[in-house]
């Protein structure tokens, strides 16, 4: 059985840049959610994806946004960076039946 | 209303100590709490997870203390090791919706020989 994996590990981008980050699923899992994760602070929700749509939304801008794959990976988009944008994304995958959520490392994102 | 609080923030535990971290949330509608466990450098890992039909669960050296009526719950880490070193996180649900998991801020735990 394969983790979550996420792609990549860490970058740096300039303010007012775009950046993609990606997620593949735990095998078998249809369900993938993105979490924010500032330093020092808990995961914040920012969407969550089943079936190629959006389903659920955190208090984050349209800057945001994400797509779901037939294969159920997944990639989260961010526009035009601010310095807040600086955090670990998580990336967690799940069954819709389940509430258990496995977690990828991360990416590690860096905005100057 | 969606607020999980979560204390201390930080805890030092000698070895073979009792390690307790309390959280607590407001909406009702929440049925599922999982704790996780999170290192440096990697993603949060399940730990061990209850729901309100039950006020205790122990898993190991693990065990979940749940107060529904005061909207309550811990975790209590017996014989705590220094391989225990992490960032811990309760959290909260509503699992019938499949909604977004709702982290406490975390606490830090260091265990000391």
């Amino acid at each position: 059985e394969t983790g979550v994996t996420q792609s990549p590990t860490h970058l740096i981008k300039t303010r007012g840049q775009q950046v993609t980050l990606r997620c593949s699923s735990q095998s078998g899992h249809n369900t993938v959610s993105w979490y924010q994760q500032a330093l020092g602070q808990g995961p914040q929700f920012i969407f969550q994806y089943y079936r190629e749509e959006e389903n659920g939304r955190g208090n984050f801008p349209p800057r945001f946004s994400g797509l779901q794959f037939p294969n159920y990976s997944s990639e989260l988009n961010v526009n035009a960076l601010e310095l807040d944008d600086s955090a670990l994304y998580l990336c967690a995958s799940s069954l819709r039946t389940h509430n258990e959520q496995f977690f990828g490392p991360g990416t590690r994102l860096t905005v100057l | 209303q969606q607020q999980v609080k979560q204390s201390p923030q930080s805890l030092i535990v000698q070895k073979g100590g009792i390690s307790i971290i309390n959280c607590a949330y407001e909406n009702t509608a929440f049925d599922y709490f999982p704790w996780y466990q999170q290192f440096p450098g990697k993603g949060p890992a399940l730990l061990i997870a209850i729901r309100p039909d039950v006020s205790e669960k122990k898993e190991g050296r693990f065990t979940i203390s749940f107060n529904k009526s005061a909207k309550q719950f811990s975790l209590h880490i017996m014989d705590s090791q220094p391989g225990d070193s992490a960032t811990y996180f309760c959290a909260a649900s509503r699992e019938t919706s499949y909604d977004k998991v709702i982290f406490g801020p975390g606490t830090s735990l260091s265990v000391i020989p």
